[in-house]
């Protein structure tokens, strides 16, 4: 799977919108933009995932550059229990049933 | 969405001694299982790769002896850390897919953790 590379940190007011930036200038044609999230002490969880058009859903929004190169995970309202580590990972569509590969992902942070 | 449970979410024991971790899918059915680890910090290790009916493909530095995988059933995976010292505590994690998806936009589903002290 092709790299991503994200900032090691980031910090939000509570009910403020969050930007959670990913770059993954190598990535293929056929490569699906994931982001999953894990909060403290547990297994991470699945956020989003799209391939070329921005996406929506209950949990946050994808929006994802044109040429994808690079894709931002929005949080609309942060809450404190949005506080967790957010990965960005690229799956090939054809990759079988391959596990995921985490990077170091960024750390969000949300003051009350 | 689907379901996989691991027990026990904590355990501490002796050094020396081994320890059984259990994963299931609880809805849902996995040829396939995969067991990472993380260390405080930082970020999920993969370890092995858990196939019902075979063996376990380990990662590149994770000793098959020590760390025993059986998946028995397409709803069970368990690792076994034999012989536990204090470098093996841990945060071990499993995960699966359902058999019924496929493709690279498919969710991967996530156990809730064990936490391993060896004292």
């Amino acid at each position: 799977d092709a790299k991503t590379t994200q900032p090691n940190s980031m910090e939000s007011n509570e009910e403020e919108p969050v930007h959670l930036p990913c770059n993954h200038s190598t990535i293929s044609g056929t490569d699906y933009i994931h982001w999953y999230r894990q909060l403290p002490s547990q297994g991470p969880e699945y956020v989003i995932h799209g391939l070329t058009s921005n996406v929506n859903n209950r949990m946050a929004s994808l929006a994802i550059a044109e040429d994808r190169k690079s894709s931002t995970l929005i949080l609309h309202r942060a809450t404190l229990r949005d506080a967790a580590v957010y990965y960005c990972i690229l799956r090939d569509n054809w990759a079988g049933n391959t596990p995921l590969v985490f990077g170091k992902g960024t750390r969000l942070s949300v003051i009350a | 969405g689907a379901v996989v449970s691991q027990h026990p979410s904590r355990v501490i024991c002796k050094s020396g001694t081994s320890v059984k971790i259990e994963c299931r899918s609880l809805d849902f059915q996995a040829t396939t299982m995969f067991w990472y680890r993380q260390f405080p910090k930082q970020s999920l290790m993969l370890m092995a790769t858990s196939n019902e009916g075979s063996k376990a493909t380990y990662e590149q530095g994770v000793e098959k002896d020590k760390f025993l995988i059986n998946h028995a059933s397409l709803t069970l995976s368990t690792l076994t850390v034999t012989s536990a010292h204090p470098e093996d505590s841990s945060f071990y994690i499993c995960s699966a897919r359902d058999d019924s998806t496929s493709g690279g936009n498919n969710e991967q589903f996530f156990g809730p953790g064990t936490r391993l002290t060896v004292l």
